[in-house]
């Protein structure tokens, strides 16, 4: 049974870089057909997709997070990472990392199965 | 961006009544849109996608329909375990886009 879990810093300082590294347990990061995404939820809000990342590297980014954003991968670890720099308080969230069905013959990304647990950052001094 | 707008924030409901959640989108999706339950402090979990195809271990209550902008999702017989926040994805376009959520409480 594949599982994802997010881990990384609770708390991170205005003006500074996020990172979080997800961990992937009972199956390949490289398998075929699957992204590997960052979604994240503000407390007590909905949910807000930051972007995903094939094996091979190829990526997709929500354009308003773009600038900020570095989304990898390591095949060796089963793991992939994000990087969100220049946070602010608008960036306190919990951030899951999630699996991310791409389509082939449509070229498009589904839907998100399974999640990791999540983990809460804070952004604060 | 697809905007996704679920029609209410929350709504009140009895074990054993019939629940219906909706969520438009603001172009055309194709049935292109998933469901999620979220309880308190968990991740959320995959119910439907495609609009209708249940998720495998997925109780048959829950079942999704709609078409073009307007889809819903139907609990038809509410069980304890369903009080949560239920939200809906769209995949037709990239950025990937939520609904706001709406929460099912206990009346």
């Amino acid at each position: 049974q594949l599982q994802l879990q997010e881990s990384g810093p609770g708390l991170v300082k205005p003006s500074e870089t996020l990172s979080l590294t997800c961990t992937v347990s009972g199956g390949s990061i490289s398998s075929s057909s699957y992204y590997w995404g960052w979604i994240r939820q503000p407390p007590g809000k909905g949910l807000e997709w930051i972007g995903s990342m094939y094996y091979s590297g190829s990526a997709y980014y929500n354009l308003s997070l773009r600038s900020r954003l570095t989304i990898s991968v390591d095949t060796s670890k089963n793991q992939f990472s994000l990087k969100l720099r220049s946070v602010t308080a608008a960036d306190t969230a919990i951030y899951y990392c999630a699996r991310h069905l791409y389509n082939d013959n449509w070229s498009n990304l589904n839907w998100f199965d399974p999640w990791g647990q999540g983990t809460l950052v804070t952004v604060s001094s | 961006d697809i905007q996704m707008t679920q029609s209410a924030s929350s709504l009140s409901a009895s074990v054993g009544d019939r629940v219906t959640i909706t969520c438009r989108a603001s172009q055309g999706i194709s049935n292109s849109l998933a469901w999620y339950q979220q309880k308190p402090g968990k991740a959320p979990k995959l119910l439907l996608y495609a609009a209708s195809r249940l998720e495998s271990g997925v109780p048959s209550r829950f079942s999704g329909s709609g078409s073009g902008t307007d889809y819903t999702l139907t609990i038809s017989s509410l069980q304890p375990e369903d009080f949560a926040t239920y939200y809906c994805q769209q995949y037709y376009s990239t950025p990937e886009t939520f609904g706001q959520g709406t929460k099912v409480e206990i009346k």
